[in-house]
């Protein structure tokens, strides 16, 4: 089954203690995304991946470091986490970034909450 | 700039009524794409509808429709016959292919949508 998958769902932490969220495609898609979503605001782009070791700042990267070593995995990694990154996180993957219609699959969305 | 705004944060209906939700966007581009997602109280971004920016033919799926007015640059999305089930949030969303955009979708706020039984 194409999907996208997030790891973990759920994560409650304290402030400055480095976490990772996993996020992996199936879909051997070139562009993979991360997303937060805040009350009132949608979602925001954080960091963007066009392929492998190829990845860029989106509109909110700040706080947050992303890789992407190989092509399925893209992984969020936040060094020193803070209470306003407490947020709905959403990684996404499409077939290419640029020139398509881009339409992106979502994983599941990760519920962090910084304390 | 490129924008998208959903102007009603809230809505509430009781079963069987049609709700209407707008969406209005902003680009420079002349060839983009447009989506509406619902997000139900699980969580997850669940995908309705895709249209490019050269198609204006109104669209219908089963109890749901889509206008898309480029004279105005809206993107509406109605629910006939509403149900409980529809309660969510709905995202309305921009896509710019162009080779110098970042392949970001551009979210509008959201709309929460609440039926009452």
């Amino acid at each position: 089954e194409a999907q996208v998958t997030q790891n973990p769902r759920y994560l409650i932490t304290v402030t400055g203690k480095k976490l990772t969220v996993t996020c992996s495609q199936n879909m051997n898609h070139e562009y993979m995304s991360w997303y937060r979503q805040d009350p009132g605001l949608g979602l925001r782009q954080i960091y963007y991946s066009m392929n492998v070791e190829v990845t860029d700042k989106g509109d909110v990267p700040e706080g947050y470091k992303v890789s992407r070593k190989e092509k399925r995995n893209f992984p969020l990694i936040l060094e020193s986490p803070s209470p306003n990154q407490t947020s709905l996180y959403f990684c996404a993957s499409s077939e290419r970034g640029q020139g398509t219609y881009n339409e992106q699959f979502f994983g599941p969305g990760t519920r962090l909450t910084v304390l | 700039a490129q924008k998208v705004t959903q102007a009603q944060t809230e809505i509430s209906v009781v079963e069987k009524e049609d709700v209407t939700l707008d969406c209005v966007y902003e680009t420079r581009d002349t060839t983009y794409y447009l989506f509406w997602y619902k997000q139900p109280p699980s969580g997850e971004l669940v995908f309705l509808i895709r249209r490019n920016s050269f198609d204006e033919q109104n669209e219908i799926s089963g109890r749901y429709s889509w206008n898309f007015q480029k004279s105005t640059s809206s993107f509406n999305f109605t629910i006939t016959a509403s149900q409980v089930v529809d309660s969510a949030v709905y995202f309305c969303a921009l896509s710019e292919p162009g080779s110098s955009n970042t392949g970001k979708l551009i979210f509008g706020q959201g709309t929460t949508l609440q039926v009452k039984p």
